[in-house]
């Protein structure tokens, strides 16, 4: 079965500190790998996105993800953390046909403390 | 550059009122076109999605129906709502010819009373 798990449902993370988020998934074909990031009342913004080569991807905001094929893994990182990133996080993995949908896991809530 | 238009924002409607909720995509051509919903905790579930004009896929048997009358519109519809119909709607749409990253439109918050 499809499906992207999101270990965490909630992070605290002072600010100025590191962060890392991790992601799951079960595909049962080349998978195409993303991270969103939504805040409150709103709708889901792409942070980055792996369909191959490097798979160290570089996002906006300073985050980065690395995929794993042998760990069947995503996680996001970034260096140092700011005030302005406490929101939910969403991974998700999809296909290149066209007529799929993205799978997302059930996200995981950021909260930074001062 | 495309653009996605959801609406309204928020909507608060009666137990066994009818639904219409509106999407758009503007700056794009045969796009594929997906209608989620979130609840709190849940992440994000696939309840439509839709490749061309007329065609519609359902993921989640329920209350609910969508419909694409034109290339770039899709309208998920109720007959009569539930509460358990309230949650958080997003629409969201890809490339029609390959299968890229989703972009989503802003959301409607509905709450069914």
């Amino acid at each position: 079965a499809q499906s992207v798990t999101q270990p965490d449902i909630h992070i605290t993370v002072s600010e100025g500190a590191s962060l890392e988020l991790r992601c799951n998934y079960s595909y049962g074909a080349t998978p195409y790998l993303f991270w969103y990031v939504q805040s409150p009342g709103q709708g889901l913004q792409l942070l980055l996105k792996y369909f191959s080569g490097d798979t160290l991807v570089q996002g906006i905001k300073g985050f980065e993800a690395e995929f794993k094929r042998s760990q069947s893994s995503f996680n996001l990182r970034k260096p140092s953390v700011h005030w302005s990133d406490a929101a939910e996080y969403f991974c998700a993995v999809g296909a290149w046909q066209a007529g799929t949908a993205l799978i997302f896991g059930k996200g995981t809530t950021l909260s930074v403390s001062s | 550059s495309q653009t996605i238009h959801q609406w309204p924002a928020t909507l608060v409607q009666p137990v066994g009122s009818p639904l219409s909720l509106e999407c758009t995509v503007e700056g794009t051509s045969n796009p594929n076109l997906y209608w989620y919903r979130q609840a709190a905790g849940r992440g994000l579930q696939l309840l439509f999605y839709s490749v061309g004009i007329g065609q519609i896929s359902s993921e989640v048997p329920q209350n609910l129906s969508a419909s694409r009358p034109q290339d770039r519109q899709f309208i998920l519809s109720s007959k009569k709502l539930l509460l358990s119909d309230s949650g958080f709607y997003l629409c969201a749409w890809r490339m029609g010819d390959r299968g890229t990253e989703a972009f989503f439109g802003q959301g409607t918050r509905l709450t069914v009373v």
